[in-house]
């Protein structure tokens, strides 16, 4: 069993729609969760985090936490083109180790 | 700051051959990762360090792979011999304590082994 699943997709979306990225984890002990934005042959980039139970904002960003159900998620708000990419999400315990998903690549269509 | 710089940006070569990977991280960042990428298994770390000392090698596929951090702003990934399963992105990533898990991540390797 993967530690850290995530649909691989595609997901597509037309151009100002919300995009629902998400993420289950299996070790009941993990407490920080990240999400990173990888564009096509290019390194990951870390967009958001998040470390308590309910909803995180940023800009046209939200990250959802439910740690009960092992939940994580992303909303985009107002999908752009340039939002196209692969959304990784990341889990981390209590020392120094992140986990990675495999990743869920996101196209937003015009 | 220039982030985390990674030599070379590809590298080819044959199986049997010899492989260094060179990272430098951003100064003042104190732990140091080295990532796999691959389309099957995504994003695989495999070792890190913390303060130029290994934490955590538990990743590293097998004898083949080496890595040190001779110190603070210079790391070197081995794999010798190189085998074409080898193949992928390798990165490197540093963070700072104690926020190790935001990880500012290098431009990536990308290694073909033939």
């Amino acid at each position: 069993q993967k530690e850290v699943e995530q649909n691989s997709g595609p997901l597509s979306v037309p151009e100002g729609a919300i995009a629902s990225l998400n993420c289950t984890y299996s070790d009941r002990g993990s407490q920080s969760f990240f999400w990173y934005r990888q564009y096509s042959g290019k390194s990951p980039e870390l967009i958001m985090f998040i470390y308590s139970n309910g909803d995180k904002e940023d800009g046209r960003f939200t990250a959802q936490l439910n740690k009960a159900s092992q939940y994580v998620s992303l909303l985009i708000r107002d999908s752009q083109p340039s939002d196209s990419a692969t959304y990784l999400c990341a889990v981390g315990g209590g020392g120094n180790k992140l986990t990675f998903g495999t990743g869920t690549q996101l196209k937003v269509e015009l | 700051d220039a982030g985390v710089i990674q030599s070379p940006r590809h590298e080819v070569t044959e199986m049997g051959q010899e492989v260094t990977l060179r990272c430098k991280p951003i100064s003042g960042h104190n732990s140091l990762f080295w990532y796999r990428q691959t389309m099957m298994r995504g994003l695989e770390l495999l070792i890190y360090f913390n303060n130029n000392v290994p934490i955590d090698d538990s990743g590293m596929p097998e004898d083949r792979f080496s890595a040190k951090m001779p110190n603070a702003s210079f790391s070197t990934l081995k794999i010798q011999p190189s085998e074409p399963r080898d193949s992928a992105v390798y990165f490197c990533a540093s963070s700072l304590e104690p926020v190790n898990e935001k990880l500012f991540f290098g431009s990536g390797t990308q290694l073909s082994v033939l």
